[in-house]
């Protein structure tokens, strides 16, 4: 199964702003929407960002997500400590029938 | 509180079965779809599969077709997962997560179950 490409790693200072990229190809990012999760060290993921740019209730609005063609993206302004975490991608797959994920993105706080 | 409550993992040998479930509280279980995603420890989400609010429709990872069945008791407030013919790459932490209002976004998540494929 394929999966959405994200870079491994992302880092940043506190206060800065960072963006993580996804990208996938026509069949997912370019028809469906695009779901973000954290996932916390020790924890389950959470929904962080659906439908390409919207929050659950109790996310802070420091997290959006966009969409360009094939690629999404999830910016985070004002980072802090606590946001250190992995950040997934995520969004159905046409061709497949699945939900593809994409591997993951380990964001340092320095 | 929302709740999902995972159970069943355990260790099981090359070829062998095991069912997990997931029990449900907090929200009307059937409005929902619901899924199972796993997760190698220090790896990456996979999905697994997911089932719709009514159970007639199912869709699987190709890694899991053919071996694994989702299913669900509404009635029980409740979803499953029966896994045959297990391979060690199957070894993972399974969530189950409920879908919300947006398609394919999981929106409640639960802990885990452990499920450990060795001889």
């Amino acid at each position: 199964q394929s999966m959405l490409a994200q870079p491994p790693s992302a880092s940043g200072t506190p206060g800065q702003r960072v963006t993580i990229s996804c990208s996938g190809s026509s069949s997912n990012i370019g028809s469906n929407p695009v779901n973000w999760y954290q996932q916390l060290p020790g924890t389950a993921p959470k929904l962080l960002i659906y439908s390409f740019n919207q929050r659950p209730s109790g996310v802070p609005d420091r997290f959006s997500g966009s969409k360009s063609g094939t690629s999404a993206s999830l910016a985070i302004s004002g980072l802090q400590s606590e946001d250190e975490a992995v950040y997934y991608c995520a969004a159905w797959d046409d061709s497949l029938n699945a939900v593809v994920f994409g591997g993951g993105t380990k964001l340092t706080v320095l | 509180e929302v709740q999902l409550v995972e159970s069943g993992g355990g260790v099981v040998q090359p070829g062998g079965s095991l069912r997990l479930s997931c029990a449900a509280s907090g929200f009307t279980f059937d409005d929902y779809p619901m899924h199972w995603v796993r997760q190698v420890p220090g790896k990456g989400l996979e999905w697994v599969s997911q089932i719709t609010w009514d159970g007639d429709s199912t869709y699987y990872a190709d890694s899991v077709k053919g071996r694994f069945t989702i299913s669900r008791d509404n009635s029980k407030n409740s979803l499953y997962l029966q896994m045959r013919s297990l391979r060690t790459e199957d070894t993972a932490l399974y969530y189950c997560a409920k879908e919300g209002s947006d398609p394919y976004a999981m929106d409640v998540w639960g802990q885990g179950t452990t499920v450990t494929v060795s001889s």
